[in-house]
C-alpha cells in the first residue's frame, strides 16, 4: 500500500496570496490526483498530474487558479493561486491504483 | 461520465444496532466501487472496495458491501456499531481506465449510547 505525505498540513493565508501544497508518495506511480473538499461538502476531483505531460483538468478548474507540477514519479505540488474565501478547503492528494489511497490532507484557511 | 447518489444525508443509529447506508450509481462503463470513512477532523479512510469478483464485500471494521449490478447500487452495512463508527461516510466509483474518483455527497453516522 502506497503512504502519502502532504506539506503543510494546514495553512491560515490572505486573500491574494498563493499557497503552494506538496504530495510525496513512497513508491512511483504514473498518476497523480488533486481533489478539493469544501467545508462540510464532499470531495471533487481538480487534475490528474501525469509525470512528463501537462496535468489534465476537470471541468470547472483552470491551470492559472491551480497550477500544478509533476516533475518525477514520487512527487506533485499543487499551488492555489490568487486566494480568496472561497478557496478554503482541505486539498487532498491520491495516487492511482486499485486501493486510491489518499493523503492527509492539507487543511487551508484564507481570510 | 459517472454519479454517485447516496440516499441518506444523516443516519442517527443507536449503540449495537445494526446501520445501512445506501449507495447508487449510474455509469455507462464497468466501474470500481468504494467506500471511504472520514471521522472528525481527520484524512480519508478506505474501508472497503469492489474490484471484480464476489458481490459481497468484506472490509475493515466490521463493514461489508453488496454490489448488485442489475440495481447499480453497493450499499455498506455494519450488524451492531460502536460509537467510534461516528463518522462521516462515502461511497465514490472510478472508471476501470483512469482511477478518477467521482464521490457522493455523503452520509452522516451518529451513533448514540
Amino acid at each position: 500500500s502506497a503512504v502519502i505525505s502532504q506539506k503543510p498540513s494546514r495553512d491560515i493565508c490572505q486573500r491574494g496570496t498563493s499557497l503552494t501544497i506538496q504530495c510525496q508518495v513512497d513508491s512511483q506511480v504514473t498518476m497523480m490526483f488533486w481533489y478539493r473538499q469544501q467545508p462540510g461538502q464532499s470531495l471533487t476531483l481538480i487534475a490528474t498530474a501525469n509525470q512528463g505531460s501537462e496535468a489534465t483538468y476537470e471541468s470547472g478548474f483552470v491551470i492559472d487558479k491551480f497550477p500544478i507540477s509533476r516533475p518525477n514519479l514520487t512527487f506533485s505540488t499543487l499551488t492555489v493561486s490568487n486566494m480568496s474565501p472561497e478557496d478554503s478547503s482541505i486539498y487532498l492528494c491520491s495516487v492511482e491504483g486499485n486501493e486510491q489511497f489518499f493523503g492527509p490532507g492539507t487543511r487551508l484557511t484564507v481570510l | 461520465a459517472q454519479s454517485v447518489t447516496q440516499l441518506d444525508s444523516q443516519v442517527p443509529v443507536f449503540e449495537e444496532a445494526p446501520v445501512e447506508l445506501r449507495c447508487n450509481y449510474s455509469s455507462s462503463v464497468s466501474v470500481y466501487l468504494f467506500w471511504y470513512v472520514q471521522y472528525p477532523n481527520q484524512g480519508l479512510q478506505l474501508l472497503l472496495k469492489y474490484l471484480s469478483g464476489s458481490t459481497l464485500v468484506k472490509g475493515i471494521n466490521g463493514f461489508e458491501a453488496e454490489f448488485n449490478k442489475s440495481q447499480t447500487s453497493f450499499h455498506l452495512r455494519k450488524p451492531s456499531v460502536h460509537i467510534s463508527d461516528t463518522a462521516e461516510y462515502f461511497c465514490a466509483v472510478s472508471d476501470r481506465d483512469d482511477y478518477k474518483l467521482s464521490f457522493g455527497a455523503g452520509t452522516t453516522v451518529t451513533v448514540r449510547a
